[in-house]
């Protein structure tokens, strides 16, 4: 399961909150991502890290921001949560030794009142 | 815009047949192919990679990749009830950081 855990779990908030979901890793892999996944839409990716203090914009990185201070730690952080960002978010990191296969942790699901 | 297709479903097969799912995808340039299996409520599983034209199998599972056509598939012979859960196919450009782009997936129904 390539030793992903995601903190918390489940989340309720209201709506103009920060929010702040954390990723964290054990296998020292170099890459981290995070992606939402929402019926209909399926998974997408919202910000990744290639390095520590090295990240990007994804897909639909609109309303978050991501820090990256050490290997195993990635942060998503929802500056102002909106209704629209209720979602299963999910981490993933990959294996860099040359097959780029990405492991998922657990998730977050995230309410936003 | 890269576009990775599935049918939905849900894709119903009888215990002990082959299931055989499709995916096809828009991006020319992706490199990489991916099949993932998500149970309801849990987090996306990886089950096959491949990155070349043809087959590979392991154990119950055949990944198919067509670059001309650009189709991959997935075959799992001998299905399970363990089996049901929602299949998600995903390329990626090439190395490097590149993140997944993902279908939707198609919910997979094995009756016994």
């Amino acid at each position: 399961d390539a030793g992903i855990t995601q903190s918390p779990r489940h989340k309720v908030t209201e709506t103009g909150t920060p929010v702040t979901l954390r990723c964290h890793q054990t296998e020292n892999h170099r890459y981290m991502y995070w992606y939402r996944q929402d019926p209909g839409h399926g998974l997408r990716l919202i910000h990744y890290s290639y390095g520590v203090k090295d990240t990007d914009k994804g897909e639909v990185s609109d309303g978050y921001s991501v820090s990256r201070s050490k290997t195993e730690d990635f942060l998503l952080t929802l500056e102002s949560a909106t209704s629209s960002q209720t979602s299963v978010y999910f981490c993933a990191a990959m294996d860099s030794t040359g097959h780029y296969e990405q492991y998922f942790g657990p998730g977050t699901r995230l309410t936003v009142t | 815009q890269k576009e990775v297709e599935q049918n939905s479903g849900p894709l119903s097969v009888p215990e002990g047949a082959i299931a055989s799912l499709n995916c096809t995808y828009s991006d020319r340039g992706s490199q990489s192919f991916f099949w993932y299996r998500q149970y309801s409520g849990k987090s996306p599983e990886l089950i096959m990679s491949i990155y070349s034209n043809g087959d590979k199998e392991d154990g119950r599972f055949t990944a198919q990749l067509n670059k001309a056509s650009q189709y991959v598939s997935l075959l799992i012979r001998d299905s399970q009830p363990s089996d049901s859960a929602t299949y998600l196919c995903a390329v990626r450009r090439g190395g490097g950081a590149d993140g997944l782009t993902f279908g939707k997936g198609t919910h997979l129904i094995i009756q016994p």
